[in-house]
């Protein structure tokens, strides 16, 4: 099946340090969802984007729908341990009826304490 | 409010087996959609199920199928089982309809290893 294109693959970072994490596609996406997964556990929604352009924030997260609706960007700031996951971006293909989404590979987010 | 359970949590099955996984949706949630998740990748799309119809199906074979119920609870049944099908199976509910329907909220998964 197709997937969106996601990187980087993985990451080490420093704890307090930002994070920038991407997400593009050959295709139009109509919406956008940036999910976090711990091991054995489903992946848990932080945010979700509905028109090109849009930035949205929850608390040190923002994410960003890109203007060509291909693309979308993750922001996080300062990270702490907690932090560490599994990020996936997530988008609904135009057009269809069924609200089914297609999911990046996601980054392996590692902080170092 | 009770967020999207699934059981059961773990499941070992042999090759040619049929194995049913149920989900439970969040309350007030009337859409449910299954993922498969293999090792090292993202989820993938299996179908979904609207008001106890199917809502659209993603790229597998027939050998998978499914139900909704009147109380928006899902089952997943896959018969023929293959070594390929071990995975992790998520269940998704969204609300459907109204407010953001495109927000789905995962359980935590169904780990099913096929021998």
């Amino acid at each position: 099946g197709q997937q969106l294109n996601q990187s980087p693959q993985s990451m080490f970072i420093q704890e307090g340090e930002d994070v920038s994490m991407n997400c593009t596609s050959s295709s139009i996406f109509n919406t956008w969802l940036w999910y976090k997964q711990d091991p054995g556990e489903g992946p848990v929604l932080l945010i979700a984007l509905y028109k090109a352009g849009e930035l949205t924030s929850n608390g040190r997260l923002t994410a960003q729908f890109g203007i060509t609706r291909k693309d979308s960007f993750l922001n996080i700031s300062a990270s702490i341990p907690s932090d560490v996951g599994i990020y996936f971006c997530a988008g609904q293909l135009l057009p269809t009826g069924s609200y089914q989404l297609t999911f990046g590979k996601g980054t392996k987010l590692s902080v170092i304490p | 409010e009770t967020g999207v359970t699934q059981s059961p949590t773990h499941l070992i099955k042999t090759r040619g087996q049929q194995v049913t996984l149920r989900c439970s949706s969040q309350s007030g949630h009337n859409t449910v959609s299954w993922y498969q998740q293999a090792l090292g990748q993202g989820p993938q799309f299996i179908f979904q199920y609207y008001r106890e119809e199917e809502n659209g199906r993603g790229n597998f074979p027939p050998r998978f199928s499914g139900l909704q119920f009147p109380n928006y609870s899902s089952e997943l049944n896959v018969n023929a089982l293959e070594l390929d099908d071990s995975a992790l199976y998520l269940c998704a509910s969204s609300p459907g309809g109204q407010g953001k329907i495109w927000e789905q909220f995962f359980g935590p998964g169904t780990r099913l290893t096929v021998l």
